[in-house]
């Protein structure tokens, strides 16, 4: 069954501390990318990655960060420097940049 | 800043009827367009996509039509069913998407029985 598995669904995180969402692709696609949405409101770009090992800062990188080891895998961390981190978060990937962008199913990330 | 956006936030039609929701968009450098679907709690799923070489593209039931004189996108959807109910976002991007997509704020579509 092929596709972008997000997790987990829900998460919830505690003042001052770090949580990693995982992104996982199995479609052998080159970029990987990550969104996030607030409500009512359409998707803002994070980060994104057009090759194993590289890896850009999109419209809001402050306050998250990124790792692309292995061209299946681009998890997310949002750290403690994000201080309004509660949103629907999106990883998305194509099969090289300038094509169709396939999504997860998101996680929703809660402050506690 | 340019961006993308839409011209209703909320479009209710009736069961059959045709749908037309509206984008507008300003980077005149925007060459790749797509509209993708989203269903309350899920990632979207992508509809149609256009470039700007072309006007006018099909798909079952769907039809995106792109003028790029007025910088507007277009998405018809034909006999809308219940299952149509959804938030609809087109998205951008310009150069041949070497970055990621610009996403319009989203139309909400109502199906009314």
């Amino acid at each position: 069954d092929g596709g972008i598995t997000q997790s987990p669904k829900y998460l919830f995180r505690k003042e001052g501390q770090n949580v990693t969402l995982s992104c996982e692709q199995n479609l052998n696609h080159d970029a990987m990318y990550w969104y996030r949405q607030d409500p009512g409101q359409g998707l803002r770009l994070i980060y994104y990655s057009q090759i194993v090992n590289d890896f850009q800062k999109g419209d809001i990188a402050e306050g998250y960060s990124v790792s692309r080891e292995k061209k299946e895998s681009f998890p997310l961390t949002v750290t403690s420097a994000q201080k309004n981190p509660t949103a629907f978060y999106l990883c998305a990937s194509s099969i090289s940049q300038g094509n169709i962008q396939y999504f997860g199913a998101g996680t929703r990330l809660s402050v506690l | 800043g340019e961006s993308v956006g839409l011209h209703l936030p909320t479009l209710s039609v009736q069961e059959g009827d045709n749908s037309i929701i509206n984008c507008a968009y300003s980077n005149s450098a925007s060459d790749y367009f797509i509209w993708y679907k989203q269903e309350s709690g899920k990632g979207p799923q992508f509809i149609i996509d256009i470039r700007s070489n072309m006007d006018k593209r099909q798909g079952q039931r769907v039809t995106v039509l792109l003028n790029k004189t007025v910088k507007h996108l277009s998405l018809q959807i034909a006999a809308t069913q219940p299952g149509d109910s959804a938030v609809y976002f087109c998205a951008e991007t310009p150069g041949g998407g070497a970055d990621g997509l610009t996403f319009g704020k989203g139309t909400h579509l109502i199906i009314q029985p």
